[in-house]
C-alpha cells in the first residue's frame, strides 16, 4: 500500500510527558489504526479508528480521525519508561469489500528519559 | 481483541534450504492473511495476500517461486521460503483481519537468519 506521511520520526521525552504524533495522507481512509510494536516482537494494536471526527481513548492514549478523512494523530498522555518503543498508524480503504490491505507511516520511535 | 500466532518465533538455516512459516488466527476464522517483510528499524512491507480456498496475491517485485503462500484453512496461513538465501534474512510478521475487516491483528512474527 501506500506508504503514509508520520511525523515526528523520533522523539525524546521526560517521563510524565504528554506525546502526539499524527500521520496524514492524500487519500481518503476509512479506517485508521494505531499500533506499537517493541524490538523482536509484532505490532500490537492500541486504537482502531473507524469514522471522521472520531475521537478514541484507550487508557494514557487518545486517538483521533481527522474531519477529512486524511488524517489522524495519537496522543500519549504522561509518559513511562514502557512506553518506549516504535508508533505505527495505518490506514485502511476498502476498494472492494474483500480489500482489506494496510497502507502503513514509516513509523515514531518514541524513547523516554528517566 | 483476537489472537494471531506465529511458528516458529526465530529459526537459523543453511543457505539453499527450504523454511515454512505459519500463521494462525487463534480465537477467529480469517478468510484472508496478509503477509509483511521488515527490516531493522523499517516499517512493514506488504509481501502477499493470503486467500483461503485460492491463489495468493503478491505485491510488485516480490518473487511468488520463492516464496510460496498455501492458506490451507480458515484459521491457518504458511509462507514458506524457498530456496533461502542470505538477503532473504529479515523479520516475517503476518496480520488477520477481524470482524468483517476494518480491524488488524498481527502475529508476534519469525525471525529468519539463514547463514
Amino acid at each position: 500500500g501506500q506508504q503514509l506521511n508520520q511525523s515526528p520520526q523520533s522523539m525524546f521525552i521526560q517521563e510524565g510527558e504528554d506525546v502526539s504524533m499524527n500521520c496524514t495522507s492524500s487519500s481518503i481512509f476509512n479506517t485508521w489504526l494505531w499500533y506499537k510494536q517493541d524490538p523482536g516482537e509484532g505490532p500490537v494494536l492500541l486504537i482502531a479508528l473507524y469514522k471522521a471526527g472520531e475521537l478514541t481513548s484507550n487508557g494514557r492514549l487518545t486517538a483521533q480521525f481527522g474531519i477529512t478523512r486524511k488524517d489522524s494523530f495519537l496522543n500519549i498522555s504522561a509518559s513511562i519508561p514502557s512506553d518506549v518503543g516504535i508508533y505505527f498508524c495505518a490506514g485502511q480503504s476498502p476498494k472492494s469489500s474483500n480489500d482489506y490491505k494496510l497502507s502503513f507511516g514509516a513509523g515514531t520511535t518514541v524513547t523516554v528519559r528517566a | 481483541g483476537a489472537v494471531v500466532s506465529q511458528h516458529p518465533s526465530w529459526v537459523i538455516c543453511k543457505s539453499g534450504t527450504s523454511v515454512k512459516i505459519e500463521c494462525r488466527s487463534l480465537d477467529f476464522q480469517a478468510t484472508t492473511m496478509f503477509w509483511y517483510r521488515q527490516f531493522p528499524k523499517q516499517s512493514l512491507m506488504l509481501m502477499a495476500t493470503s486467500n483461503e480456498g485460492s491463489k495468493a496475491t503478491y505485491e510488485q517485485g516480490v518473487e511468488k517461486d520463492k516464496f510460496l503462500i498455501n492458506h490451507a484453512s480458515l484459521t491457518l496461513s504458511t509462507l514458506t521460503v524457498t530456496s533461502a538465501h542470505p538477503e532473504d534474512s529479515s523479520f516475517y510478521i503476518c496480520s488477520a483481519p477481524w470482524r468483517g475487516g476494518y480491524t488488524q491483528y498481527f502475529g508476534p512474527g519469525t525471525r529468519l537468519t539463514v547463514l
